[in-house]
C-alpha cells in the first residue's frame, strides 16, 4: 500500500541554523501540506501546496518557512533560522480529492 | 472561520466497555469530517470519514462515527474497547481546499 515517508525521523539542530525536512508523497497525489505538533498540543496547520505553488498558509507560516518541491516525488519544508519554539513534529501529508494521507512524522528538536 | 472542538481530553474506559468521543464543529458549508488516532510516537491514522450521503460512517478498527447536522457534531463510537485502542484522537474538518483543522484530541486509556 503506498504511503508517504519523511526524512529524518529526528533532527536535532541549534537555534539559529537551518533545517530541511524532507517528505515524499504518494505518487499521484496532487495536494501536498505540512503541519506541526507541538509536544502535548493539535495538530496546526502549516501550508498547502498545489501546482507548483503554495495555495494557502497560516499565520505560522511566516518569512522563516518555505516549502519546495523540487522534482517529481519530493516535498520540503525548509526553517531558516530555527528558533525553540520550532521545536514539534512535523507532519507531511498528502492527497487526491479530500482525505489526507499522513507521513510518521519528523521529530524537530531546537537547542 | 472554522474550528473544532473535543470536550473531552480524557477518558478511561474498561476493556470490552463502548467508547464514545465527542467532536463538535462550526463550519459555514458542508464539511468534510475526519477521525484520526494517533498512537504514542507515531503519525496520524485515519479512521473514518464524512463527505456526504449516510450519516453514520464506518471505519477501521470497529468504529463507527454519526454526522448530526443539527448539533454540528461527529462523534465517535465503538461499541467494545480492546486495550490496543488506547492513544489520542482526534477529530477534523476539511476545508475547502483540503486543508484540515483539528481538534485538541481526546486521549484515550484504556484498563483491564
Amino acid at each position: 500500500e503506498p504511503e508517504v515517508t519523511q526524512t529524518p525521523s529526528h533532527q536535532v539542530t541549534q537555534m539559529g541554523q537551518e533545517v530541511i525536512l524532507r517528505c515524499v508523497p504518494i505518487s499521484n497525489h496532487l495536494y501536498f501540506y505540512w503541519y506541526r505538533q507541538i509536544l502535548g498540543q493539535k495538530v496546526e496547520f502549516l501550508v498547502s501546496f498545489y501546482n507548483n505553488e503554495i495555495s494557502e498558509k497560516s499565520e505560522i507560516f511566516d518569512d522563516q518557512f518555505s516549502v519546495e518541491r523540487p522534482d517529481g516525488s519530493n516535498f520540503t519544508l525548509k526553517i531558516r533560522s530555527t528558533k525553540l519554539e520550532d521545536s514539534a513534529m512535523y507532519f507531511c501529508a498528502s492527497s487526491v480529492v479530500g482525505e489526507q494521507f499522513f507521513g510518521p512524522g519528523t521529530r524537530l528538536t531546537v537547542l | 472561520a472554522q474550528s473544532v472542538t473535543q470536550p473531552d481530553i480524557h477518558i478511561t474506559v474498561s476493556e470490552g466497555a463502548s467508547l464514545e468521543l465527542r467532536c463538535n464543529y462550526s463550519y459555514g458549508a458542508t464539511p468534510y469530517l475526519f477521525w484520526y488516532v494517533q498512537s504514542p510516537g507515531q503519525g496520524l491514522q485515519l479512521l473514518l470519514k464524512y463527505f456526504s450521503g449516510d450519516t453514520l460512517v464506518q471505519g477501521i478498527k470497529g468504529f463507527e462515527a454519526e454526522f448530526k447536522r443539527s448539533q454540528s457534531s461527529f462523534n465517535l463510537r465503538k461499541p467494545s474497547v480492546h486495550w490496543s485502542d488506547a492513544a489520542e484522537y482526534f477529530c477534523a474538518v476539511g476545508e475547502d481546499d483540503y486543508k484540515l483543522s483539528f481538534g485538541a484530541g481526546t486521549t484515550v486509556t484504556v484498563r483491564a
